[in-house]
């Protein structure tokens, strides 16, 4: 079966400073791709990255960084110097291929809320 | 850039009333999707819909849930009695391919009273 851990249910930080969210993840798929989406207190879901299972090269996009490692199965997400424009829901999300077919479901973790304080 | 369009934003719907949440998806994308987020929860699949027929669908997508393209553009869910429980922020997406382009809408929150 299919699963996404994010431990943290919460997050509190004050502005410039680095924060971690954990994401772990379950399949017996070796082909499966991992998301990271924001949730604003406006309620959409903001894409962030995309990353596949065999590409475990780190990514920084500005103040994003994502570390990937299979041999953790986790895919955490680092927030550098955050901002208070950062306050939302982290999501990070799993799809897998069993190799016949794919349908597409993602598969959500519980989130993780992240509060910034000034 | 290309969007997913969900209509309305916000509903109200009286309990027992049937309720038709619309989206248009991308126009080239092949695959299409609702998934439910109820209230300070995760967001959880409904269903997949490729080829004018539904791949796959949770077990929340009851008899009471359905899903239509009815004239190629528009992606509709249909709940027929509405309970409480509905209640929730229903969000349609679609793809291309599989999970490239995977795009969410922006969402419909529901409320049944």
């Amino acid at each position: 079966a299919q699963k996404v851990t994010q431990a943290q249910t919460e997050i509190s930080v004050v502005e410039k400073e680095d924060v971690t969210l954990d994401c772990v993840y379950e399949t017996r798929d070796t082909t499966y791709y991992l998301f990271w989406y924001k949730q604003p207190p406006s309620g959409e879901l903001v894409f962030l990255i995309r990353r596949n299972s065999f590409d475990e090269q780190n990514e920084i996009s500005g103040r994003y960084s994502w570390n990937f490692q299979k041999s953790t199965s986790s895919f955490n997400f680092t927030i550098t110097a955050s901002q208070v424009v950062d306050s939302a829901v982290y999501f990070c999300a799993l799809i897998t291929f069993d190799g016949s077919s794919n349908t597409g479901k993602l598969i959500f973790g519980q989130g993780t809320t992240l509060q910034v304080k000034p | 850039e290309p969007e997913v369009t969900q209509t309305p934003s916000h509903q109200v719907t009286q309990m027992g009333q049937e309720v038709i949440l619309r989206c248009v998806p991308i126009s080239n994308h092949l695959y299409f999707y609702w998934y439910r987020q109820i209230l300070g929860q995760k967001v959880e699949f409904l269903v997949s819909f490729y080829n004018n027929e539904i791949s796959e669908k949770s077990e929340i997508f009851d008899d009471q849930f359905s899903v239509e393209r009815p004239d190629g553009s528009n992606f509709t869910l249909k709940i027929r009695s509405t309970k409480l429980e509905d209640s929730a922020m229903y969000f349609c997406a679609s793809s291309e391919v599989g999970i490239y382009g995977y795009t969410f809408g922006s969402g419909t929150r529901l409320t049944v009273v």
